[in-house]
């Protein structure tokens, strides 16, 4: 079965800091992997995903996440924050073999400092 | 393109109440999803459709939730009767295909007194 965690429930970060947010899988195969974010008020939204090829994704709003199959990681970071990051964020899992079903983490929020 | 359009956005109901929430998916999108967040837990899968049918329904929690796709475009999920633990946020997501191009809605969160 797919797991997924996302070890910080909070994190408060300064504007201009930079960010890693992160994110450790359980999954017997190569996964997709995807980071999603919810701000206030507002669905769901697919920030980057990873399917194969190079480890490193860029995604929007300036956001990375490097794929790491020997610590079953897919770290989100963003090198300087702004006010608007303030929100939730989201780990997730799929397989086509799990019939492309999505396995979320708990989700990480995010409190941008002035 | 509109997006993914759920409603209502907020409801509050009575145990023992019945709910019906309706998600409208991208116009032209198969593949439709219904997801929850129940509180302080993770989001979690319900169910799948690929147009009017039923491709995958295995994280339903029991038969008070029922879910209907008629005609292959909009989908209801019902809560009958519903419970205090059903409280929390549905998500729905449609995708033209099976390759994970996702749109989520802004989700109905139901609140269950």
């Amino acid at each position: 079965a797919q797991s997924v965690t996302q070890p910080d429930i909070h994190i408060t970060v300064s504007e201009g800091a930079s960010l890693e947010l992160r994110c450790n899988y359980s999954y017997g195969a190569t996964p997709y992997l995807f980071w999603y974010v919810q701000s206030p008020g507002q669905g769901l939204q697919l920030l980057l995903k990873y399917f194969s090829g190079d480890t490193l994704v860029q995604g929007i709003k300036g956001f990375e996440a490097e794929f790491k199959r020997s610590q079953s990681s897919f770290n989100l970071r963003k090198p300087s924050v702004h006010w608007s990051d303030a929100a939730e964020y989201f780990c997730a899992v799929g397989a086509r073999a799990a019939g492309n079903k999505l396995t979320f983490g708990g989700g990480t929020r995010v409190l941008v400092k002035p | 393109e509109a997006g993914v359009t759920q409603f209502p956005s907020h409801s509050v109901i009575e145990k023992g109440q019945t709910v019906t929430l309706r998600c409208d998916p991208i116009s032209g999108h198969d593949n439709l999803y219904w997801y929850r967040r129940v509180m302080g837990k993770e989001i979690k899968f319900l169910l799948h459709f690929v147009k009017e049918s039923k491709q995958d329904e295995s994280g339903m929690p029991n038969n008070r939730f029922l879910a209907e796709r008629t005609g292959g475009t909009y989908s209801t999920l019902k809560v009958q009767p519903a419970e205090l633990e059903d409280s929390g946020v549905y998500f729905c997501a449609s995708s033209q295909d099976s390759n994970y191009g996702y749109t989520f809605g802004s989700g109905t969160r139901l609140t269950v007194v």
